[in-house]
């Protein structure tokens, strides 16, 4: 059974760095086709995709936010990281994580509100 | 960035009703489009893939169709746990996009 759960700070304040970390179970990122993504909704809006990582470190990421975040893995914890630099009031979201599946996203975190406020 | 556009943005429908949500995609995507359904306060829920594929545990009530730029999910007989609001997004190529959601209401 695949699980998937992300963690991190929920209080963050404007220009700092968020670091979120995606602790999951039930699959290997070091199996071939594996791949963990980071999907972000702001509080009454629609689900925004912002990063994948792939098994063999493969990297994707939402180009309006490239500059800012970095998407990592370790294999050995069964974790992925998100790290989004220079935060803004207009960041504040749940952040998702979840396991791709042929290009979808089949299991979901529960998903950690982060609020971006000074 | 391919644009995935929703429609209606919401539908208010009884107990028993056929109820269809369209998804266009502002290019052709083939047939790399996902369904999912959101309650309040919970992570979507993949409902079909592949555009008409579904989900392993998603009642039969639920099918999907379309290829190209225009898709569909229709729910053959609405129950009242079908309530919440629906996703389409396309994986044919980065970034992943998400259509701004269809919001389906029991009446």
């Amino acid at each position: 059974q695949i699980t998937l759960k992300e963690s991190g700070p929920t209080l963050v304040k404007p220009t700092q760095t968020l670091t979120l970390t995606c602790t999951f179970s039930g699959f290997s990122l070091s199996n071939s086709e594996e791949a963990v993504g980071w999907i972000r909704q702001p509080p009454g809006k629609a689900l925004e995709w912002l990063a994948l990582i792939y098994w063999d470190d493969e990297k994707h990421s939402s180009p309006s936010l490239k500059s800012r975040f970095t998407i990592t893995k370790d294999t050995s914890k069964n974790q992925v990281v998100l790290t989004m630099t220079y935060m803004d009031p207009v960041d504040t979201a749940t952040y998702f994580c979840a396991h791709r599946y042929r290009g979808y996203f089949d299991y979901w975190g529960q998903g950690t509100l982060v609020t971006v406020s000074s | 960035d391919i644009q995935m556009t929703q429609s209606p943005s919401s539908v208010s429908a009884s107990v028993g009703d056929r109820v269809t949500i369209t998804c266009r995609a502002s290019q052709g995507i083939s047939n790399s489009l996902a369904w999912y359904q959101q309650k309040p306060g919970k992570a979507p829920k993949l409902l079909i893939y592949a555009a008409s594929r579904l989900q392993s545990g998603v009642p039969s009530r639920f099918s999907g169709s379309g290829y190209g730029t225009d898709f569909t999910v229709t729910i053959s007989s609405l129950q009242p746990e079908d309530f919440g609001i629906y996703y389409c997004q396309q994986a044919s190529s980065y970034p992943y996009t998400f259509g701004q959601g269809t919001k389906l209401e029991i009446k």
